[in-house]
């Protein structure tokens, strides 16, 4: 059974700095890998979708890689603003395209 | 229409009665799924639908929860004789069905059942 763990569970820092979250998984036979945020109260919003024969894929300030044999991905956000604040959420893609997701990285951007 | 819209935003209900939870994909999405999340938990798969049909219904948490979906658009989520463990948010999420793209998730709908 694919478990997906999310490494800090949570992070402060000041506006202005790189920083990286971390998610592994345990069965290396994905579809994809796709990261969302997910703000207080609402849905979830999709941030980058990387294909398992991918290894990275950007999107303004953020990247995020994947390397599938070791079963871990990266998301990279660079210049962190306090508008970044929010639950940051990796899941992988199994067949049919069901997700199992991570509990999360609560991220705070402080002014 | 332009995302996932999900009805209603909000429902209270006492233990024991039935909720409908309705759930209206992006237009031309042939793949639907439905998640549950609750309170300070990470998302748990339900069920998932390719068309109308449901190929997987592994997630569906008891035989009180039950699921359909016609003209391959709107989908239901039942959920018979609530119990109190069934309070969550409930997030539906469609994609376009052909490989193995993004999935779009709506706003949820938050269920307390007292």
């Amino acid at each position: 059974k694919q478990e997906v763990t999310q490494i800090p569970a949570a992070l402060s820092v000041p506006e202005g700095e790189n920083l990286v979250l971390n998610c592994s998984f345990t069965d290396s036979a994905i579809y994809n890998l796709q990261w969302f945020r997910q703000d207080p109260g609402k849905g979830l919003t999709s941030l980058l979708l990387i294909q398992s024969s991918q290894r990275e894929q950007t999107s303004g300030r953020l990247n995020a890689s994947l390397d599938k044999s070791s079963g871990r991905s990266t998301l990279y956000i660079a210049a962190s603003q306090p508008g970044d604040s929010a639950t940051y959420l990796c899941a992988a893609g199994e067949y049919g395209n069901k997700l199992v997701f991570g509990a999360g990285t609560i991220l705070r951007v402080k002014s | 229409g332009a995302g996932v819209s999900q009805s209603p935003s909000n429902k209270v209900t006492e233990k024991g009665k039935d909720v409908e939870l309705r759930c209206d994909p992006i237009s031309g999405h042939t793949a639907l799924y439905w998640y549950r999340q609750r309170l300070g938990q990470g998302l748990e798969f339900l069920i998932y639908f390719q068309g109308n049909s449901a190929p997987d219904k592994s997630g569906l948490p008891s035989d009180r929860f039950s699921a359909e979906r016609t003209g391959e658009s709107v989908s239901t989520l039942t959920i018979q004789r609530t119990q109190q463990e069934d309070s969550a948010v409930y997030l539906c999420a469609s994609s376009s069905g052909t490989g193995y793209g993004e999935l779009f998730f709506g706003e949820g709908s938050r269920l307390t059942v007292l």
